[in-house]
């Protein structure tokens, strides 16, 4: 199947720094991606679409100022996370689809993101 | 809107037994229906798929999955469970139109006891 690469996969940072996260698509173009956030022993929630050349589509609830998506070519959106807080602290993985051919949706290895 | 629940948080089976995840929908429409399963600290792995053909479909590491319209259920089945199988399972859907997002249900921890 279709490969999508995150990085990093895991990150550590001070409260009030900004983390970037970066998702790649391998072996296509992808250009749509999607953010989502797991809490601990929770499901997936999506934060955000996000578009190539166009601004990302949040959802509710999502501070569009706060985790700043861009999607600059058709294999990389990247999710940065500003002036991290401790409540930010979660698991987040992108996702993608291979429009070319494939109905499911691959997803990155996910990035720990823990703020101290 | 479309939602997927899975009734168990934990399922405990022991090795070499059959297992069952279960699975229930709410769609308007057809759905495409998804199981993915996740290890710890890891991203998701796609197992297998239902878009249209034949209810029972088989997908990866000898798991598979019935389709029935009637009872809107997708539950994932193996027959005969191994410890490394341990992991949690999602089921999704997704709207066959666009380019859509998936929509996950809560997540069932399978325990496969030695």
């Amino acid at each position: 199947g279709a490969v999508v690469s995150q990085h990093p996969s895991r990150v550590i940072c001070k409260s009030g720094t900004s983390v970037k996260i970066e998702c790649r698509s391998l072996d296509f173009q992808a250009t749509t991606m999607f953010w989502y956030r797991q809490f601990p022993k929770k499901s997936l929630m999506l934060m955000a679409t996000s578009n190539e050349g166009s601004k990302a589509t949040y959802e509710q609830g999502v501070e569009k100022d706060k985790f700043l998506i861009n999607h600059a070519s058709l294999t990389l959106s990247t999710l940065t996370v500003t002036s991290a807080h401790p409540e930010d602290s979660s698991f987040y993985i992108c996702s993608a689809r291979d429009l070319r051919g494939s109905t499911e949706a691959f997803f990155g290895q996910g990035t720990r993101l823990t703020v101290v | 809107a479309q939602s997927v629940a899975q009734p168990e948080d934990q399922v405990n089976v022991a090795e070499g037994n059959p297992l069952t995840v279960k699975c229930t929908y709410s769609v308007s429409g057809n759905p495409y229906l998804f199981w993915y399963v996740q290890y710890p600290n890891r991203g998701l792995q796609f197992l297998l798929k239902y878009i249209t053909g034949d209810n029972l479909v088989k997908g990866s590491y000898g798991f598979e999955a019935e389709f029935n319209k009637s009872q809107t259920s997708f539950h994932l089945k193996k027959p005969s469970a191994l410890v490394s199988d341990s992991a949690l399972y999602f089921c999704a859907v997704r709207d066959p139109s666009g380019n859509t997002p998936l929509v996950f249900g809560k997540g069932t921890r399978l325990s496969v006891i030695a």
